[in-house]
């Protein structure tokens, strides 16, 4: 079993619509969380950040975090057809390297 | 500011033929890392730099894989003899005091026939 796992998608939703992204984590001394936005051809780019448990909310997106569930999840508001990439979570502990999710796949439709 | 810069961007080759890839990591960042990615998955660390020192290679095929840092700054990867395996993409990230805040390259895609 992976450390970080998602759902591969693809997750297909019309423009406006808000879009929930989940990651699960099986190491319980993950303690930084991360949403990375990686569109075709081109490396991933870090969206959001955040620490322990709890939400953080950065424009349209909102990174939230359970602990105690080891559950991840991105909510995107208002999607947009440039919304439409892979969205890789990863996880690490204090000082050690990033464990990411194999990414799902999003698709908005105009 | 300009970003990772990776090189080639494509590559393929014969199996049992050696490749390099080629990475420059946004100036002043510190921490260089190599991930290998394949097709529906996420990256997967192969080896860290801090500065010119390699201080997390543990994933990294030793026995055909080699990397190096010169002068802490550029770096480079290699595989000889390549494998049909080995076709992926190569990302490349740097990052400056914090591991969590990497910044990748467009990546190496390679393909072995």
């Amino acid at each position: 079993q992976k450390e970080v796992e998602q759902d591969p998608g693809p997750l297909s939703v019309p423009e406006g619509a808000i879009v929930s992204l989940n990651c699960t984590y099986s190491n319980s001394a993950f303690q930084y969380f991360m949403w990375y936005r990686q569109y075709s051809r081109k490396g991933p780019e870090l969206l959001m950040y955040t620490y322990s448990s709890g939400n953080k909310e950065d424009g349209r997106f909102t990174a939230q975090v359970d602990k105690s569930s080891k559950y991840i999840s991105l909510f995107i508001r208002d999607s947009q057809p440039s919304d439409s990439a892979t969205y890789l979570c990863a996880s690490n502990n204090a000082g050690n390297m990033l464990t990411f999710g194999g990414g799902t796949r999003l698709m908005v439709k105009p | 500011e300009a970003g990772v810069v990776q090189s080639p961007r494509y590559k393929i080759i014969e199996k049992k033929q050696p490749v390099a890839f080629w990475c420059n990591p946004i100036s002043g960042h510190n921490t260089l890392y190599w991930y290998l990615q394949n097709l529906g998955q996420g990256p997967e660390l192969l080896i860290r730099y801090e500065n010119e020192e390699a201080v997390d290679d543990s994933q990294l095929p030793k026995d055909r894989f080699s990397a190096e840092r010169l002068k802490g700054v550029d770096s480079t990867l290699k595989i000889q003899p390549a494998e049909l395996g080995d076709s992926a993409v190569y990302l490349c990230a740097s990052s400056f005091r914090n591991y969590n805040e990497q910044f990748f390259g467009p990546g190496t895609r390679l393909t072995v026939l």
